[in-house]
């Protein structure tokens, strides 16, 4: 059974880059399908930040575009995802998911992992 | 950007009755549609796929149907544990994108 886990600070300061770590179990990440980020805050609901192929390939979501960036490390069969120049707004639940393609349905997820922005 | 608009916003049912679950698109989508249940304290799981497929473990007492732009989730008898949250997402367009969601909540 394929298992995600999110790890990562669950406080950051405004201005500051948010940097979370998806561990995945059950599964090779370098093998197949997309890996990616969504969160979930009160105001925006569930809005999905980006993923990236097991190739390496990245897509992002518009409004993050300018400050995301994904990345896989296959040794560890982890994926990362940094945020920079947070603000109040970017305080949420963040999700690491499994997908078939760059705009797919996810059909795996880690237990999601609460991470706010405050001085 | 296609916007999902879910309707109702909350739905006040009893155990054993019938919940009928609206999603509607700003433009079409074609079939590539699905429902989430979402849980307190839990992530979103997959329900539906392409409007009308159960996802893997899916009980059969929940179907979706539609295409276009109007897509409907049924429960067929509710059990305690489906009252929930419930998602509608597309991925027709870039980039995919979620409802507001709708409260299934004991009557």
């Amino acid at each position: 059974q394929v298992q995600l886990q999110e790890s990562g600070p669950g406080l950051v300061k405004p201005s500051e880059t948010l940097s979370l770590t998806c561990s995945v179990s059950g599964y090779s990440i370098s093998n197949d399908y997309y890996w990616g980020w969504i969160r979930q805050s009160p105001g925006k609901g569930l809005e999905w930040i980006g993923s990236i192929y097991h190739s390496g390939s990245t897509n992002y979501g518009p409004s993050l575009k300018s400050r995301v960036t994904i990345s896989l490390d296959t040794s560890k069969n982890q994926f990362s995802l940094e945020l920079t120049s947070v603000t109040a707004a970017d305080t949420a639940v963040f999700y690491c998911v499994r997908t078939r393609s760059s705009v797919g349905y996810f059909d795996f997820w880690g237990r999601g992992t609460l991470v706010t922005v405050s001085s | 950007e296609i916007v999902l608009t879910q309707s109702p916003a909350t739905l006040s049912l009893s155990p054993g009755e019938r919940a009928t679950l609206s999603c509607r698109a700003s433009q079409s989508v074609s079939s590539y549609l699905a429902w989430y249940q979402q849980k307190p304290g839990q992530a979103p799981r997959l329900l539906i796929f392409d409007a009308s497929n159960r996802a893997t473990g899916i009980p059969a007492r929940f179907s979706g149907s539609g295409s276009g732009t109007n897509f409907t989730l049924t429960i067929s008898s509710l059990e305690p544990e489906d009252f929930a949250v419930y998602y509608c997402q597309q991925r027709s367009n870039w980039p995919g994108t979620f409802g507001l969601g709708t409260m299934l909540e004991i009557k």
